[in-house]
């Protein structure tokens, strides 16, 4: 009973350097998203996916690419780590966009960028 | 002004006790509402939707007002295990973005 798989949890980055976030659900939703979270502020919206090929921006895009070639996967990258960055950073989907559809979680994966 | 706003607390109630969160939000467009429990910077989870008739299960009772666009989080007879931060949570009445966060109202129940 998987659900919303995020790796890695812990990842400790240098300015410049690049990763990839890995998220993957086996729940066959439409509808997959990228958060991150800073200490006393909500969730943001990074990037999200209403299907296989398609993508778009949120609320902070810059720095993040993504990509959706499969249902199941979601990753984003980080081009050229910064500090701002550092961040915990959640991924999550649903059946639908929209519509009422509660949001399901990965577990988070938290990144520090020296 | 943000889009959707949070008294971030922190509440800090004896067990037992009843409290109340509200939540405004800017989009009056706005089609769907949630609470969501967050512990800890784990990962948000589903609390209850809110629906306009407002809606309760258990000790939890939700309510909306479209009028005065805000939500609202009633819990009686808090346990300790209701600590937690409550996010508000809304849909855009348009388009396909995703669901927009309150920053959440941090819950401190103390024995």
């Amino acid at each position: 009973n998987a659900g919303v798989t995020q790796t890695p949890k812990f990842q400790v980055l240098k300015t410049g350097q690049s990763m990839t976030l890995q998220c993957a659900q086996d729940m066959n939703h439409e509808y997959m998203s990228w958060y991150r979270q800073d200490p006393g502020m909500g969730l943001r919206l990074i990037h999200y996916s209403v299907g296989a090929g398609i993508t778009d921006q949120g609320e902070v895009p810059n720095g993040y690419n993504v990509s959706r070639s499969t249902t199941e996967d979601f990753p984003l990258r980080l081009l050229s780590a910064a500090p701002s960055q550092t961040s915990v950073y959640f991924c999550a989907s649903s059946s639908t966009y929209g519509g009422g559809q509660p949001q399901h979680f990965g577990d988070g994966t938290r990144l520090s960028i020296l | 002004r943000k889009e959707v706003e949070q008294d971030p607390g922190p509440f800090n109630v004896p067990e037992g006790a009843t409290v109340a969160f509200n939540c405004t939000y800017s989009n009056s467009a706005s089609q769907s509402f949630f609470w969501y429990r967050q512990d800890c910077r784990k990962e948000p989870k589903l609390l209850m939707s809110v629906y306009s008739s407002g809606n309760e299960d258990g000790r939890f009772t939700a309510q909306l007002n479209r009028a005065s666009q805000y939500i609202s989080l009633l819990i009686r007879d808090s346990k300790l295990s209701d600590s937690a931060t409550y996010l508000c949570v809304v849909t855009p009445g348009t388009g396909r973005r995703a669901l927009t966060f309150g920053s959440g109202t941090r819950l401190q129940v103390q024995p």
